[in-house]
């Protein structure tokens, strides 16, 4: 079955850390970006960031960008997020998303594939 | 980075009926590089069309887009009261992607 699962979500505090994972199956996850998506309770869609097959390029929204760290590991069919100096308007629903490029370059296209996502709460 | 609004924000229609969702953006979309999406209550968001006008697979002939530059439309037509949910439009072809923020329609 092709699918992502995340996982990692829970409780943090502001100021802390936290660490998402995402494993995809039934297909070849070192060929295709992937991103992480965000939803607070009750908002819309909000794009963390993304990388591309290789991690040549990451890119990140202005929210998060030197707070947190995308990276993948294919030989796992992996992709995290790493979070750092965690806010309370971090609190979310985080999916794992793949692009539909496969070996893409420098840009990003729309996405075909989403997990079920991942809720991280930030609060004292 | 280009902003895209959507509207109306919420939307009621009656079963049978059809809707047509509007997405605006900031600047010109070049090459069409719009798509949009259905979230229903509970679930992860799920691909509807891509190239502003391409169904994804597995999309029934009732959802259609259209519209170039900066106005977008995405029309369902046959509304049933499994079409509630809400839309977001994404423009993609960037390294930084954006969403708009969504019109929660209600059949």
């Amino acid at each position: 079955e092709v699918q992502l699962v995340e996982s990692g979500g829970g409780l943090a505090q502001p100021g802390g850390s936290r660490r998402l994972s995402c494993v995809g199956s039934g297909f070849p996850f070192d060929e295709y970006a992937m991103h992480w998506v965000r939803q607070s309770p009750g908002k819309g869609l909000e794009w963390v960031g993304g990388l591309i097959w290789n991690s040549r390029y990451i890119d990140y929204a202005e929210s998060v960008k030197g707070r947190f760290t995308i990276s993948r590991d294919n030989a796992k069919n992996s992709l995290y997020l790493q979070m750092t100096s965690l806010r309370v308007e971090d609190t979310a629903l985080y999916y794992c998303v793949r692009d539909m490029a496969r070996f893409s370059g420098l840009h990003y296209y729309y996405m075909d594939l989403w997990g079920k996502g991942t809720t991280v709460t930030v609060s004292s | 980075e280009i902003v895209l609004t959507q509207s109306p924000a919420t939307l009621s229609v009656s079963p049978g009926e059809r809707a047509t969702l509007s997405c605006r953006a900031s600047q010109g979309i070049v090459d069409s590089q719009l798509a949009w999406y259905q979230q229903k209550p509970g679930q992860a968001p799920r691909l509807l069309i891509h190239g502003a006008s391409t169904r994804a697979t597995g999309i029934p002939d009732k959802f259609s887009g259209g519209g170039s530059g900066t106005d977008f439309t995405l029309t369902i037509s046959r509304l049933e009261p499994a079409d509630t949910a809400v839309y977001y439009c994404q423009h993609y072809g960037t390294s930084l992607l954006t969403f708009g923020g969504g019109t929660r329609m209600e059949i």
